[in-house]
């Protein structure tokens, strides 16, 4: 079966502590690994797509990575707007996402 | 470019009513994916419409039913709604790129069943 599993379920940082978030994963036929930042009661927003193992990615603070089992978001010297939950989703043959828990991130000041 | 949108923002329901959720894509967009999140939880997989046909379905019931438009805008439609039903439900319209989909989602319909 499927499945996409995030760790760890909350984090806490201070502002400037750099650190990173887990996403493994067991998709069949993976297609896509992909990144998500969601706001409390909004959507999720659409970060990064990695395609295949050694793929990397960049945005701002943000650095995405992809391997054939895991994913990694690195968060450099985070600032308290980065605060949020992070989503990560792997699409197979299918095109469904299949989305982990998440994990919250607060960043304080 | 206006991104996905959805309406209403939020719904009070009672159990055993039927609620019809509203999404339009975004332009350029012709597959439409929606999504039930649980408070707390990732969003799971309820179907996807692409040419107003349904071509795949998570693991919800029948009560669950959807319908896409010729202009590619979408309707999802629960029937006998139960507490359980309660969530924030999202549409993610398509781009199809390198061999996948990447989904954008919209602001999502908050759902609440008493």
């Amino acid at each position: 079966e499927d499945q996409v599993t995030q760790s760890p379920e909350a984090l806490r940082l201070q502002e400037g502590e750099s650190s990173s978030l887990n996403c493994s994963y067991t998709v069949s036929g993976l297609r896509g690994l992909f990144w998500y930042r969601q706001d409390p009661g909004k959507g999720p927003e659409f970060l990064f797509t990695l395609y295949s193992a050694g793929e990397e990615k960049e945005k701002e603070r943000l650095k995405a990575t992809l391997t054939k089992k895991e994913s990694f978001l690195h968060i450099t010297a985070p600032k308290p707007e980065d605060s949020a939950t992070y989503l990560c989703a792997g699409s197979g043959n299918t095109g469904k996402l299949i989305f982990g828990q998440g994990t919250t991130l607060q960043v304080k000041p | 470019d206006a991104g996905v949108t959805q309406s209403p923002t939020h719904l009070i329901k009672t159990r055993g009513q039927q609620v019809t959720l509203r999404c339009s894509p975004k332009s350029g967009h012709d597959t439409v994916s929606w999504y039930q999140q649980a408070l707390g939880q990732g969003p799971q997989f309820i179907f996807q419409y692409y040419e107003e046909e349904e071509r795949q379905r998570g693991n919800f019931p029948d009560r669950f039913s959807g319908h896409q438009f010729p202009n590619y805008s979408s309707e999802l439609n629960v029937n006998a709604l139960l507490l359980g039903d309660s969530a924030l439900y999202l549409c993610a319209s398509s781009l199809y790129r390198l061999g996948t989909y990447e989904q954008y989602f919209g602001p999502g319909t908050r759902l609440t069943v008493t």
